[in-house]
């Protein structure tokens, strides 16, 4: 079963503007992880946050991490045509001792010229 | 580097075929894993690997072997294709558990 539920499904902009993609989850984490997949490519890890941090940069992204919340934001500042692509957050949990990755279903971003 | 490759990139089957999936990374990774992705439910986990021969079944493992004989490779093997199979597959390796996943470009399945 999916872990994290994407929001919003998609999402479309103008170059120069903000993205920002919300992922809520449902058990306690080790850390969670964020993906870009471009269309027909394997996909591409960004960032990861671990679960005593509350934010994180990485150049134009900034993660933040609300465990309380069970929720998390992926914020790409000053979008541009490239970025165009869909976004995964993904979780790790333990499972019988060995940590599994669980994805959500993804939020497709569009950035327009 | 090439990183985590996974051939073919396209297949075709008949229902009852069998077929390997090739996966091989040369990060010298100890993790690796199978996703499955199908339209609108995101990447299902089907069976992952701590280690040269010691695998465990994910989310979505029935139809599907795999073994790890070697840190290089993990091949994933379908017994008897099924149209419900009918994906895109992704093999992903990592340096531990609870890192970041290389993934390769993808094998894209289709069984009649």
């Amino acid at each position: 079963s999916q872990q994290g539920e994407e929001d919003p499904q998609a999402l479309s902009i103008q170059e120069g503007e903000n993205a920002t993609m919300n992922c809520s989850y449902k058990t306690s984490i080790n850390n969670l992880q964020w993906y870009r997949q471009n269309s027909g490519r394997g996909l591409v890890h960004l960032i990861l946050i671990r679960s005593n941090e509350r934010e994180k940069h990485s150049g134009r992204l900034r993660v933040t991490l609300d465990t309380s919340k069970k929720s998390s934001s992926l914020l790409i500042t000053a979008s541009r045509a490239a970025d165009t692509a869909s976004y995964f957050c993904a979780t790790v949990s333990m499972n019988s001792g060995y940590s599994t990755l669980t994805f959500g279903k993804g939020t497709m971003l569009l950035v327009s010229p | 580097n090439a990183g985590v490759t996974q051939t073919p990139k396209f297949q075709v089957l008949k229902t009852g075929q069998s077929m390997t999936l090739q996966c091989a990374q040369d990060m010298n990774h100890e993790y690796m894993s199978w996703y499955r992705q199908d339209p609108g439910m995101g990447l299902r986990l089907i069976h992952y690997s701590v280690g040269a021969g010691i695998t465990d079944q994910g989310e979505v493992p029935n139809g599907y072997n795999v073994s790890r004989s070697t840190t290089e490779d993990f091949p994933l093997r379908l017994l008897s294709a099924a149209p419900s199979q009918t994906s895109v597959y992704f093999c992903a390796s990592s340096s531990g558990s609870t890192s970041g996943r290389y993934f390769g470009p993808g094998t894209r399945l289709t069984v009649l």
